[in-house]
């Protein structure tokens, strides 16, 4: 199985400031029709997950543009550019690659 | 706006089977470009993908679960279903379905586009 490290696990920022998370995949994430099937989730609290990014850097769709995505093969990092009080949760990188489909182990964001 | 909604019984005594549906509602199960997919949730932990199903009825497992899940698909009503046999206290977590987008236009996609609510699940005597 593929496995998705997140780097950092939790991640206290300041209201306005911005906040990043990387997701690291044991093998590439390319696929054979050469795209590059990694989504960002946000679950907040009490909520299901929801899709934030796909195919590394598309936002899906009402996703503030605050939001960004970047990275390539192996590694992959989500942007938070101003972060704001409806963004705390947690934050999945996920793969539909190969199969099983996995998940980062998911980082916190908190406000300090 | 596609939704989903998970529905079943909340408890399920050990070594039974669970059975949840998934009703679909803004979109269709028997549409081509999509896969129907249930993922888990144990308390408080990460998420597991549990499996998926096609309009075709072909369908693909974790091989962590396969041997004890099933999953179906009924278009007529336009829900999918899911069946974990032989069930333990391991297996009590929040069920979600889900919607991956697989459709190929003008490029591919295959991302979680929707996801249901989620349904809790215990396991307990």
């Amino acid at each position: 199985d593929i496995v998705l490290t997140q780097t950092p696990l939790s991640s206290p920022v300041t209201l306005g400031q911005p906040a990043s998370i990387s997701c690291m995949s044991s093998e590439s994430l390319v696929h054979s029709d050469g795209n590059t099937y990694l989504s960002w989730l946000q679950q907040r609290p009490g909520q299901p997950p929801r899709l934030l990014m796909y195919k590394i850097s598309h936002r899906f769709s009402g996703v503030p543009d605050r939001f960004s995505g970047s990275g390539a093969g192996t590694v992959f990092t989500l942007k938070i550019g101003r972060v704001e009080a409806e963004d705390v949760g947690i934050y999945y990188c996920m793969q539909t690659t190969h199969f099983p489909r996995t998940f980062g182990q998911g980082t916190k964001v908190n406000i300090k | 706006q596609v939704q989903l909604q998970e529905s079943g019984p909340g408890l399920v005594k050990p070594s039974q089977t669970l059975s949840l549906t998934c009703s679909v509602s803004g979109g269709s199960t028997s549409s081509a470009g999509y896969y129907w997919n249930w993922i888990r949730q144990h308390p408080g932990k990460g998420l597991e993908w549990i499996g998926f199903i096609y309009h075709t009825g072909v369908t693909g497992y974790n091989p962590s679960l396969k041997s004890r899940v099933k999953i179906s698909l009924d278009t007529s009503k336009n829900q999918f279903s899911l069946r974990v046999n032989s069930v333990t206290a391991a297996d009590t977590a929040v069920y979600y379905c889900a919607r991956e987008n697989a459709d190929c236009g003008a490029d591919c996609n295959s991302h979680f586009d929707y996801w249901g609510q989620g349904a809790l699940v215990t396991v307990s005597s």
